[in-house]
């Protein structure tokens, strides 16, 4: 099965922007990922739908301050524009016909 | 759109059983969309635990298989976890979430915290 793998921590300042990772493990590189938010306390937001070509699909109301791109096995979340409140949680999700997979997750800190 | 509310008990006994139930609204349970649990320790990352599809076909994480049943009520648009033999390690907040065509979690209920202690 897939596994995902992320940093655990990223930081960038405000106004700035940032592109935190998600890895496919071997052998998946071709596989179709979802990226979430999650703010303390609450549950999970999806907020992309990303192809390994790039392409992505946005849940409803999601900032265009985000957006995506993927190379190879890495899709990325790019966070233009940094605002207080994007300071959270960011997970990576995946499946395949049987399973579902999350990585572990970055902490993202706007300085 | 469609939501999801979680209810069950916040506390559960060591090696009793979990039992959460997710109440569906916006949408039917017969649609073609995968009813999931997901859970989340303290101070920990996510953890997906198991499905039922609109078809009535279930698959679970491997690490949890011989403990987790997922179960359709038709007659009440929800579904429902079932975990036997718990542990302290069971603690967590737990999500239900669902996956439509696009195949990703398009939708999370707000999560409940169950506790697992004597």
């Amino acid at each position: 099965q897939p596994v995902l793998t992320q940093s655990s921590s990223a930081s960038a300042s405000l106004g700035s922007s940032v592109k935190l990772t998600c890895t496919l493990s071997s052998g998946h590189s071709g596989y179709i990922i979802a990226w979430h938010q999650q703010q303390p306390g609450k549950a999970p937001r999806f907020l992309m739908k990303l192809e390994g070509s790039g392409g992505y699909n946005k849940g409803s109301g999601v900032p265009d301050r985000f957006s995506g791109s993927s190379s190879g096995a890495d899709r990325y979340l790019t966070i233009s524009n940094l605002q207080f409140e994007d300071e959270t949680d960011y997970y990576c999700e995946t499946w395949d016909s049987n399973t579902r997979v999350f990585g572990g997750g970055t902490k993202l800190t706007v300085l | 759109q469609v939501q999801l509310q979680e209810s069950g008990p916040g506390l559960v006994r060591p090696s009793g059983t979990l039992s959460l139930t997710c109440a569906v609204s916006g949408g039917s349970i017969t649609s073609s969309k995968w009813w999931s649990w997901v859970r989340q320790p303290p101070g920990k990352g996510l953890e997906w635990i198991g499905e039922i599809s609109h078809s009535g076909s279930t698959s679970y994480n491997t690490s949890l298989r011989s403990r987790v049943t997922v179960s359709v009520d038709k007659s009440k648009n929800q579904f429902s976890l079932k975990l036997n033999s718990v542990t302290a390690a069971d603690t967590a907040v737990y999500y239900c979430a669902t996956a439509g065509a696009g195949g990703h979690f398009d939708y999370w209920g707000q999560g409940t915290l169950v506790t697992v202690s004597s």
